[in-house]
């Protein structure tokens, strides 16, 4: 079963401006991660942020969670034609089993 | 270079053949998956390994099998019993469980006719 669920399901921007996606969980978890997806390539992760902490940045990056209302987000600022990509969360809740979303689709426009 | 390598890029079969596609690790990480990707969709987690001669069955095993003799390869066989084959497959590895980021082979996309 999907537990994530992106949204928006496609967001398109122009470069320069900042992308923000959205996830929202259904059941307790221990950490929620973000990865990357070019069209027709394997995933690569983002970020990893747990249960105990409510925001995370890398680079360009910042990632927030809030566990009281299930959600998560993910903002990318001063996008570049090259974050064009799908964006997946990933819900891990202490086995070995992470629990991906459908993704959010990112046009970048230069 | 470390990494992960799926093995073909682009896969055809016959409907009614057995099909193996091949994942090799160097990064001395103890968990394997396959995950399968549907258009528009996310990942959807097949099986998953955490130590060799040890594999768990994911959301939708059924019609797969898998094996993990080495450490380091966790090939899967897309069986003649799995109706609906045509897919990209990914397969991933971490250090341990699910609080480990997981990293990515190239993927398979596999089409039967």
């Amino acid at each position: 079963s999907q537990q994530g669920e992106e949204d928006p399901q496609a967001l398109s921007i122009q470069e320069g401006e900042n992308a923000t996606m959205n996830c929202s969980y259904k059941t307790s978890i221990n950490n929620l991660q973000w990865y990357r997806q070019n069209s027709g390539r394997g995933l690569v992760h983002l970020i990893l942020i747990r249960s105990n902490e409510r925001e995370k940045h890398s680079g360009r990056l910042r990632v927030t969670l809030d566990t009281s209302k299930k959600s998560s987000s993910l903002l990318i600022t001063a996008s570049r034609a090259a974050d064009t990509a799908s964006y997946f969360c990933a819900t891990g809740a202490g086995s070995y089993q992470l629990t991906f979303g459908k993704g959010t689709k990112l046009s970048v426009i230069p | 270079d470390g990494g992960i390598t799926q093995s073909p890029k682009y896969l055809f079969r016959k409907e009614g053949q057995n099909v193996t596609l091949s994942c090799e690790q160097n990064l001395n990480h103890d968990a394997m998956y396959w995950y399968r990707q549907d258009p528009g969709q996310g990942l959807r987690l097949i099986y998953y390994s955490q130590i060799v001669n040890d594999f768990q069955k994911g959301d939708i095993a059924e019609g797969y099998s898998v094996s993990r003799e080495k450490k380091e390869s966790f090939p899967l066989t897309v069986t003649s019993a799995q109706k609906n084959p045509t897919a990209f497959y990914l397969c991933a590895s971490s250090l341990q469980g699910s609080g480990y980021e997981q990293y990515f082979g190239p993927g398979t996309r596999l089409t039967v006719t």
